[in-house]
């Protein structure tokens, strides 16, 4: 039962456009929630998060944007830069509860 | 790194052997974690510790134990490794419940 999920497993864009990587959940008692961001041999690591009293949080080129009634969120990226080509996962936990739901990664690919 | 370090960085063995992978933080975090990581299934939680002696079960922790004797180490058994146990393992700390976790590069494990 897969209760956060990335519904596409890669994604390609044209550097300097913006990438925009989505997410959905299931479980409505998720209240934060995180991007992480892996390149090949090394473990992933973490980009940027939100809170679910938030609807939005930014942090230079990325974007973060929950939509609760939706049970949605998505990282934007922009501009998009070759260094961005990774894989991509979102996260999802309970305030007060130690475990980190993943979802299953989408690999973007920023091309030059 | 976030100062950890998984050893093994890569190990082979057989069927039906034990297998002990280490993970070892300089960081003094409360909480440890054991992530396996498989395509098509993202990042699933194994065990985790919230401090020394004390840990707990994640999704997917059929054939796992886990040992947490020192703040810095914290080690994952698989008693028997089975074919199935094929994966990297990635092991994660964080200072408190709602931080972000930091990844070590990962173990690949193959069970022939």
């Amino acid at each position: 039962d897969q209760q956060v999920k990335q519904n596409s497993p890669s994604l390609s864009v044209q550097e300097g456009r913006i990438s925009i990587l989505n997410c959905d959940y299931t479980n409505s008692m998720f209240d934060y929630f995180l991007w992480y961001k892996k390149y090949p041999a090394e473990g992933p690591t973490f980009l940027i998060s939100i809170s679910s009293i938030k609807d939005k949080n930014e942090d230079g080129r990325f974007t973060v944007f929950l939509n609760k009634s939706a049970k949605h969120l998505s990282l934007h990226i922009v501009p998009s830069q070759p260094g961005d080509s990774a894989v991509y996962f979102c996260a999802a936990k309970r305030e007060g509860n130690e475990k980190l739901t993943f979802g299953t990664g989408t690999r973007l690919t920023i091309i030059p | 790194d976030a100062g950890i370090t998984q050893s093994p960085r890569h190990k082979v063995t057989e069927t039906g052997t034990p297998v002990t992978l280490r993970c070892h933080q300089t960081e003094n975090h409360r909480y440890m974690y054991w992530y396996r990581q498989d395509p098509g299934h993202g990042l699933r939680l194994i065990h985790y510790s919230y401090g020394v002696k004390d840990t707990d079960k994640g999704e997917v922790s059929d054939g796992y134990s886990v040992s947490r004797s020192k703040t810095e180490d914290f080690l994952l058994t698989l008693e028997s490794a089975t074919s199935s146990q094929t994966s990297v393992y990635f092991c994660a700390i964080s200072r408190q419940g709602n931080s972000p976790l930091h990844f070590g590069n990962g173990t690949r494990l193959t069970v022939t």
